[in-house]
């Protein structure tokens, strides 16, 4: 079983629409997570953080659900810039190692 | 401050070549985690290195692939012989130690003929 699976997409969505990318983990252990937005052969970028009570940012919100172990990234009136694919981390090990997802592929169209 | 520093960003080997790969982290950070992207897959933990240990090379494949990170310079991933299926991204991330976030750098892009 993969440590984190994500659904690869892609998504398609109008300018100003509101898109959601969900991702499972699989060890319960897991410490930390993120999400990470990596454009078109260019390396991974922190997007933000994602904590229990939920994480907010402008347009963005992310959400754990450790119960579940789920983790949500909502994005909202969404812009041409939007467009990247968008990875799932879940950290874990004594390395605090990474365990990416293998990324949902997002294009906002005009 | 300059960001996570590779070089090269792209190089060509031939099968059965060595390729070295460098990473220079960002200024006051001193852990390095090597990651390796597969064309149309994603990210995988290769090792994770402070000054001048391994602290976990559970990623690395068993043969041809070594890193090390010396008290002085880059951190260097080293794939001896290499083959065609070692064709991908290589990136290199730091951390200062004192949180799990990483900064990834630029990547270097292997492409074995």
């Amino acid at each position: 079983r993969k440590e984190v699976e994500q659904d690869p997409g892609p998504f398609n969505v109008p300018e100003g629409a509101t898109v959601a990318f969900n991702c499972t983990y699989s060890n319960s252990a897991s410490q930390s997570f993120f999400w990470y937005r990596q454009d078109c052969r260019k390396e991974p970028k922190l997007l933000m953080s994602v904590y229990s009570s939920g994480n907010e940012d402008g347009r963005f919100t992310a959400q754990l659900n450790r119960a579940s172990q789920y983790i949500s990234l909502l994005i909202r009136d969404s812009k041409l810039s939007d467009s990247a694919t968008y990875l799932c981390v879940v950290v874990a090990g004594t390395g605090n190692q990474f365990y990416f997802g293998t990324g949902t592929s997002l294009t906002v169209i005009p | 401050n300059a960001g996570v520093m590779q070089n090269p960003r792209h190089l060509v080997r031939r099968r059965g070549q060595e390729a070295r790969l460098r990473c220079s982290p960002m200024k006051g950070h001193s852990h390095v985690y090597w990651y390796r992207q597969l064309p149309e897959e994603g990210l995988k933990f290769m090792v994770y290195l402070q000054k001048e240990n391994i602290i976990d090379e559970s990623g690395m494949p068993k043969e041809r692939f070594s890193a090390e990170f010396p008290k002085e310079g880059p951190s260097i991933l080293r794939i001896q012989q290499v083959v065609r299926g070692d064709s991908a991204a290589y990136f290199c991330a730091s951390s200062p130690g004192y949180g799990p976030e990483q900064y990834f750098g630029p990547g270097t892009r292997l492409t074995v003929t």
